[in-house]
Formats: C-alpha cells, structure tokens, sequence
C-alpha cells in the first residue's frame, strides 16, 4: 500500500520562499513527481525526482530523500500566479502506479 | 505541451446509463491512468494500464472498466452511471521521468 502526507494549506508573501513538504510510505518505490494545478483547470508538470538530492528548474526546486521517505517542493520568489495547488504523486510497483497526496493549496499575499 | 486529448470534454447523463470517456495520447508513452477529482478528495486512481491489453484497478475501481486495444488510446467506462460518479475525470500518460494530464471531462450524473 502507499500513504501520502502534505500539509493542506500554506500562506506566503509575494517575493518570499515557500517550502511544501511530502512523506510518503510506498513499497516499490520508482520516483516521486510534483504537479502545480490553478482552480479548474488540469494538474501541470512541476518536476520528477529519482534520486535523493536537489533538482533546480527556475523557481521552482525539488528535493528527495528515499531513505527518509520525504521530499519537498520549494518556491523561490513567489508571484501571485503561484496561487494554486500543489500535489505530490508518487511511482511505485512494477506498473509505475501513480498515486497522488490530497495537495496543498498555496495562496500567494501582496 | 504533451500530445494528450480527452473525449468529450463535458458531458451530462441520466442514472443507469454507460458512458464511455476517451484518451488519446500522441506521445507512444507506454503508461496511461483515468482518475477522479472531487472537492476534499483530491486525485484518485481509477485504473491504469502499462501497456496493451495490460490494465490494472486503482483505489476507487468499483463501477468502472478500462480497455486499451492500441497504445495510444485508453478508455474509460462507466457500466451504469450513478450520482456519486459525477465528478472531473483526467486521464495522464507516463513516461520513465514525465507524466501529463488531458484537460479533464467534466460528468454530470442526474
């Protein structure tokens, strides 16, 4: 079975830096990806992580730790577009079975 | 953006009948999946398949079937629709580092 955590709502400041984090308990781990999704619309590609270590795009990084079962998202520079969801899937077992964590909804202030 | 289109991509139907939702894909990704989205639930495996002919049940499978006769296309059915299966359904395609979503098909059960 798999059990993914992440927090359910966080609020940051226009130009700060925002840090969401994911635990996840999963047998047959592949890799674990990140999404961001905007109300009504459908989840967008963020980033995908197989190896423990930092992964920077842009603003946007995403770290992980297999031993830990954790990985977090950072925001850097945070605009107001960033208002969203943000949702944390992970890979597992030999079908690469993509399950996703409930996401956390980011609300970006002036 | 990822070669991947959902059929149709709103649609209203009454109780008890089937309803079939499409997904084609351009990508010849080997992974697809059909999930729902509700309010406080967030994104939940339907089904998945890792190739042809290849499906497997995802956490909330009772109600719906699957097929995938060719690679590029995934087909999601409802047997007999009730209330509680109005919802938005996306389909995703995946993969080894990437995965993608369609823009959704908004159902309406009434």
């Amino acid at each position: 079975g798999q059990n993914i955590d992440q927090p359910t709502e966080m609020t940051a400041t226009e130009g700060a830096i925002v840090q969401i984090n994911c635990t996840y308990q999963t047998s047959g781990f592949n890799g674990l990806f990140w999404y961001q999704q905007h109300a009504g619309e459908a989840p967008t590609f963020l980033s995908y992580n197989v190896l423990d270590g930092l992964e920077e795009k842009g603003r946007f990084s995403s770290f992980l730790s297999r031993s830990k079962g954790y990985s977090y998202l950072l925001l850097k520079e945070l605009q107001m577009k960033d208002s969203a969801s943000y949702l944390c899937a992970v890979s597992w077992a030999a079908g690469n079975k993509l399950t996703f964590g409930g996401g956390t909804r980011v609300l970006v202030k002036p | 953006d990822a070669g991947i289109t959902q059929s149709p991509r709103h649609k209203v139907t009454e109780t008890g009948t089937p309803v079939t939702l499409r997904c084609h894909q351009t990508e010849n990704h080997r992974y697809m999946y059909w999930y729902r989205q509700d309010p406080g639930h967030g994104l939940r495996l339907i089904h998945y398949s890792y190739g042809v002919k290849d499906t497997d049940k995802g956490e909330v499978s009772d109600g719906y079937s699957v097929s995938r006769s060719k690679t590029e296309d995934f087909l999601l059915t409802l047997e007999s629709a009730t209330s509680s299966q109005t919802s938005v359904y996306f389909c995703a395609i995946s993969g080894e580092t990437e995965a993608f979503f369609g823009q959704g098909t908004r159902l309406t059960v009434v």
